[in-house]
């Protein structure tokens, strides 16, 4: 059975601040997709990134970036220079690599607040 | 916007009533997905349509079920609602041409079972 782990349940940070947001994850699969999404109040989960299993590169993408470390099974999430939009709950989600399976196991999340 | 669109946003329902849930995919997506989300949890997966046929179920009652449409469209159904029913109800929708691909979700319907 596949599991997603989001211990930091809450978390704030001032604005301008660097913030990291963990993600642990377990599967016996040995290919596999992981997702970041975000949640604003609105309630629709935007989607951030999707990496696979095999592309172990770390990934940035203007002041987000995500860090892949296959050997501790975690996809870490980090926003630099924080800002007030950034506030949010954030989703990692673990998928099965199969042909068009979008089947997404979802953590339990984990509110970000920054501090104006 | 993702263009996946749900109805309605809100609605109240009854103990033991029927209810029956909307969601539009996006243009060009051939798979709906729903999800359930409590307060305060994370999304759990109902069951996934592709071509108008159900393709997958999460660990969820039979009276939990679902129809997609030549459009791509697609209704959740619940029978019997219980209060724990009370959720948002996320539906994605995304493109099965290949391996995995992002999918993409509409706002929700937030229904509260009283």
């Amino acid at each position: 059975a596949q599991k997603v782990t989001q211990a930091q349940t809450e978390i704030s940070v001032v604005e301008k601040e660097d913030v990291t947001l963990d993600c642990v994850y377990e599967t016996r699969d040995t290919t596999y997709y992981l997702f970041w999404y975000k949640q604003p109040p609105s309630g629709e989960l935007v989607f951030l990134i999707r990496r696979n299993s095999f592309d172990e590169q770390n990934e940035i993408s203007g002041r987000y970036s995500w860090n892949f470390q296959k050997s501790t099974s975690s996809f870490n999430f980090t926003i630099t220079a924080s800002q007030v939009v950034d506030s949010a709950v954030y989703f990692c989600a673990l998928s099965e690599a199969s042909f068009g399976n979008e089947k997404l196991t979802f953590g339990t999340g984990t509110r970000l607040t920054i501090i104006p | 916007e993702t263009g996946v669109t749900q109805s309605p946003t809100h609605l109240i329902k009854t103990r033991g009533q029927q209810v029956t849930l909307r969601c539009s995919s996006q243009s060009g997506h051939n798979t709906v997905s729903w999800y359930q989300q409590a307060l305060g949890q994370g999304p759990q997966f109902i069951f996934q349509y592709y071509r108008e046929e159900e393709n997958g179920r999460g660990n969820f009652p039979p009276r939990f079920s679902g129809l997609q449409f030549p459009n791509y469209s697609s209704e959740l159904n619940v029978n019997a609602l219980e209060l724990d029913d009370s959720a948002l109800y996320l539906c994605a929708s995304s493109s099965r041409q290949g391996w995995v691909t992002e999918a993409f979700f509409g706002q929700g319907t937030r229904l509260t079972v009283v």
